[in-house]
């Protein structure tokens, strides 16, 4: 089974600065997507980014880009130039190609605060 | 452009009492349709998901059941709620290829359990 792993709990950054949050899983799949969802105070879970496992290139949003290390198993996330508005608990996911019932394996999420 | 509802947005139930919380999708047809449970200070736990009407597939043996009586309506529910049935019950559908299977979620039902 495939499991997702955030080993920051939580994390603090200071308004304008860059933070990376980490992000391992575990997957003998070779196609597979990642994504990271963002859920601030509201609770909405937003979509931030996502990667496709056959793509080399890093996927990028604005200010948050990950970084895809597919032999490692690892799939961090730097948000740049932080605002107040990025505080926020931060989950990773995965997802396999499981042919029309597809299905995203959460991590226990990073809490993340941006300080003035 | 699709959208997905949830009602009620927060609830509190005494133990023992029953549970329906309802899903529904608006404009998409045939969407696959989840149900996720967040407990405080936790991930998301799948909980039941749907590949069509009356297909429910279950994650994690528990206390709630799911249905799917039309194609764009999912139904989350309990005979006799217990207390670790608190938290934060999210409704989800997934976009499909053509948003590279991004899934979409409710706001969300806020359940306690007294």
């Amino acid at each position: 089974a495939q499991t997702v792993t955030q080993s920051q709990p939580e994390m603090s950054v200071q308004e304008a600065e860059t933070v990376t949050l980490s992000c391992t899983y575990d997957t003998s799949e070779n196609n597979y997507y990642l994504f990271w969802y963002k859920q601030p105070p509201s609770r909405q879970m937003i979509l931030v980014i996502r990667q496709e496992a056959y793509k080399q290139q890093n996927a990028t949003e604005n200010r948050f880009s990950v970084n895809f290390q597919k032999a490692a198993k690892s799939f961090s996330l730097k948000i740049s130039d932080s605002q107040l508005g990025d505080t926020a608990m931060y989950f990773c996911a995965f997802m396999k190609f499981q042919g029309g019932s597809e299905k995203l394996v959460f991590g226990k999420g990073t809490k993340l605060t941006v300080n003035p | 452009s699709q959208t997905i509802h949830q009602w009620p947005a927060t609830l509190v139930q005494p133990v023992g009492s029953p549970l329906s919380l309802e899903c529904t999708v608006e404009g998409t047809s045939n969407p696959n349709l989840y149900w996720y449970r967040q407990a405080a200070g936790r991930g998301l736990q799948l909980l039941f998901y749907s590949v069509g009407i009356g297909q429910i597939s279950s994650e994690v043996p528990q206390n709630l059941s799911a249905s799917r009586p039309q194609d764009r309506q999912f139904i989350l529910s309990s005979k006799k709620l217990l207390l670790s049935d608190s938290g934060f019950y999210l409704c989800a559908w997934i976009g499909g290829l053509s948003s590279y299977n991004e899934q979409f979620f409710g706001p969300g039902t806020r359940l306690t359990v007294l």
